[in-house]
């Protein structure tokens, strides 16, 4: 079956520490996006990526980082520079930027401070 | 600059009530629309999309949308609501005439049907 796996489900930084998401899909799309999902706020793009070593900052993209070197894979970086990393990040992918064909999401995973 | 508003926080509806989640949204060209489904602790799913062509839109689940033009609304509608249809529901605009523009998400609407 076709999706998006994002792991770790759970994840808990220390102060100062990078931690890194991954988000890997196998449906042969070529763009790429995390969110950031916080209660009440909706979804905050934070970058995006239309082809393979190629990406760009969304809205909300300080304190954070992402490779995307090959097609399949896009991880993300959340570094000490993020001061309020707690939330709910969602990584999705569609067929292309600006199709009009939906884009497809991952589980999630839930990044904590310990 | 492209918005799209999901004017209230939560919708409560009996089981076997109609219900409608609302949407509105801004765009200056012609709007992708798209609505999406999320339960606890999970990703979003889609479940359905206006592009173009017939305003009333079906999808998946039961569910059903009507684009509205000049009202710039596209609310989501079931004309028989399931206990489990509970859970936070996203309405999101694109504006297609528009190069090199992200989608939009509203803040979500969380509907609880009671049995």
């Amino acid at each position: 079956d076709g999706g998006i796996t994002q792991s770790p489900k759970y994840l808990f930084r220390k102060e100062g520490q990078n931690v890194t998401l991954s988000c890997e899909q196998n449906l042969n799309h070529d763009a790429m996006y995390w969110y950031r999902q916080d209660p009440g706020q909706g979804l905050r793009l934070i970058y995006y990526s239309q082809i393979v070593n190629d990406f760009q900052k969304g809205d909300i993209a300080e304190g954070y980082s992402v490779s995307r070197e090959k097609k399949e894979s896009f991880p993300l970086t959340v570094t000490s520079a993020q001061k309020n990393p707690t939330a709910f990040y969602l990584c999705a992918s569609s067929r292309g930027y600006e199709s009009n064909q939906p884009q497809h999401f991952g589980d999630g995973t839930r990044l904590s401070i310990l | 600059a492209q918005s799209v508003a999901q004017p209230e926080d939560q919708v409560n509806v009996a089981e076997g009530n109609p219900l409608t989640v609302k949407c509105t949204y801004s765009v200056s060209g012609n709007p992708y629309l798209f609505w999406y489904v999320q339960y606890p602790n999970r990703g979003l799913q889609f479940l359905l999309k206006y592009i173009t062509g017939d305003n009333l839109v079906k999808g998946s689940y039961g569910f059903e949308a009507e684009f509205n033009k000049s009202q710039t609304s596209f609310h989501l509608k079931k004309p028989s609501a399931l206990v489990s249809d509970s859970a936070l529901y996203f309405c999101a605009v694109r504006d297609g005439d528009q190069a090199g523009t992200a989608l939009i998400f509203g803040k979500g609407t969380t509907l609880s049907v009671s049995s």
